[in-house]
């Protein structure tokens, strides 16, 4: 199946500086890529999502970058702020009906 | 409110007594699912239901069941839990089987089996 790598696992940025996180896959009949964002102790929720003919999508301080041929998709967060501490995860679909999920980066922003 | 509900939300359990595990949505969605979260492991897949009496397994299925006998209610049933089991469970649902559809998740469910 689909196999999503997703890095760093952990990363620690201070307050307004950018923050990456990268994740490849491995279909390359992928075609959807969603960022979910989970606060400690909360459900994930959806913060970001590309779909396969853009390369890039904004929202506010979040972005998302996809580059098919190389299979690879990245979120960018700029001027972080402390409520951005978080578990990322990233997924991409199947050519199923699922999504596969990459393994989480937990995110801290410090003050 | 359009949510998910799961119950219960803490669960200690002993090793081979069944137990569910509820999910509900009061979205009319098409497609609901079930996963596992485990440190360093992600979220895993155990099974998703495209509409009612349809079922199929996800990536980690074994030792789980669900049913799906109406729209809105997939519940997981452990017949037979065992410690490996212990984890944080979430339901989901999107309102079509699309896969681009935003998935909506339930606030999860711990589930520690001694």
């Amino acid at each position: 199946g689909e196999n999503v790598e997703q890095h760093p696992s952990t990363l620690s940025v201070q307050e307004g500086d950018s923050a990456v996180i990268k994740c490849t896959y491995s279909d390359s009949a992928s075609n959807y890529f969603p960022w979910y964002k989970q606060e400690l102790g909360k459900r994930p929720q959806l913060i970001i999502d590309i779909r396969s003919n853009v390369g890039e999508k904004k929202d506010q301080r979040i972005a998302v970058t996809l580059n098919k041929t190389a299979k690879h998709f990245s979120l960018h967060i700029t001027e972080t702020q402390p409520e951005d501490s978080a578990v990322y995860f990233c997924a991409a679909s199947t050519s199923g009906y699922a999504l596969n999920f990459g393994k989480g980066t937990s995110l801290l922003v410090t003050p | 409110e359009a949510q998910v509900t799961q119950n219960p939300r803490y669960l200690i359990t002993v090793t081979g007594k069944k137990l569910t595990v509820t999910c509900s949505q009061n979205m009319n969605h098409e497609y609901m699912s079930w996963y596992r979260q485990d440190p360093g492991l992600g979220l895993r897949q155990i099974y998703y239901s495209m509409n009612v009496e349809v079922t199929d397994k996800g990536d980690v299925p074994e030792g789980y069941k669900v049913s799906r006998k109406e729209k809105r209610n997939f519940p997981l049933i452990l017949e037979s839990p065992s410690p490996n089991q212990t984890s944080l469970y979430f339901c989901a649902s999107s309102l079509s089987r699309r896969v681009d559809e935003k998935l909506f998740f339930g606030s999860g469910t711990q589930l520690s089996v001694l």
